[in-house]
């Protein structure tokens, strides 16, 4: 079953905070990050693996939260090259099967 | 250089006319997988592969084949395309990390059509 992304979709200025949330109706065994330009593949960002535990570089990190099955994507300071689109992945149990959400579009204007 | 290759990068077919997208990856990585990408559904995992000969379902495997007789290669088979799989195609290949994949390096994708 998919995560559930939200926002949708969301425009910034250039320097401004935002939040990207994925949930899932699961348990989590991890939560994979990555940001996809148009018209090219997806580039990983990053993998959460322990509950509460915040990974980043950079001006964006995440957080994953077990107990509410969700992780958010934090980017600070939002500058141009971070729009795109993010997708996270999730793994429910260690089967090695990752199942994407379907995308937060995130523009940032200057 | 490290990457994962994928061929046609485009292709235009008929219905039912068997057709097969290769995936190759150079980094020794243990795990591979096959997503289609249609808009607004995001990437949509088809099947995966922890190792040589050891293959698993997605969530969306109807239609099409795979299999890993080699390390490097997990080639994406449709046996009789329709339409509806017309879609973006993105093979992924990643290390292995603790007890799921890792980073995951994708290919620059295959876009199919189905006439």
């Amino acid at each position: 079953q998919q995560p559930v992304q939200s926002p949708q979709a969301v425009i910034l200025r250039e320097g401004e905070d935002a939040v990207i949330n994925c949930s899932s109706s699961k348990a989590l065994y991890s939560v994979h990050w990555y940001r996809q330009k148009h018209g090219e593949a997806p580039i990983f960002l990053m993998i959460l693996l322990k509950g509460g535990e915040q990974k980043g570089h950079d001006k964006i990190s995440a957080s994953f939260n077990e107990k509410k099955q969700q992780s958010s994507l934090y980017l600070t300071a939002s500058q141009l090259s971070y729009s795109g689109t993010y997708f996270c992945g999730t793994e429910t149990s260690s089967n090695y099967k990752l199942t994407f959400g379907k995308g937060t579009l995130l523009t940032v204007n200057p | 250089e490290a990457q994962v290759t994928q061929n046609p990068r485009y292709l235009i077919t008929v219905t039912g006319k068997k057709l097969t997208v290769t995936c190759s990856q150079n980094m020794n990585h243990e795990y591979m997988s096959w997503y289609r990408q249609d808009p607004g559904l995001g990437l949509r995992q088809i099947y995966y592969s922890m190792n040589v000969e050891v293959t698993d379902k997605g969530d969306v495997p109807e239609g099409y084949k795979v299999s890993r007789k080699e390390k490097r290669n997990f080639p994406l088979i449709l046996e009789s395309p329709s339409p509806n799989q017309t879609s973006l195609y993105f093979c992924a290949s990643s290390p292995i990390l603790g007890q799921g994949p890792g980073e995951l390096f994708f290919g620059e994708g295959s876009r199919l059509t189905v006439l």
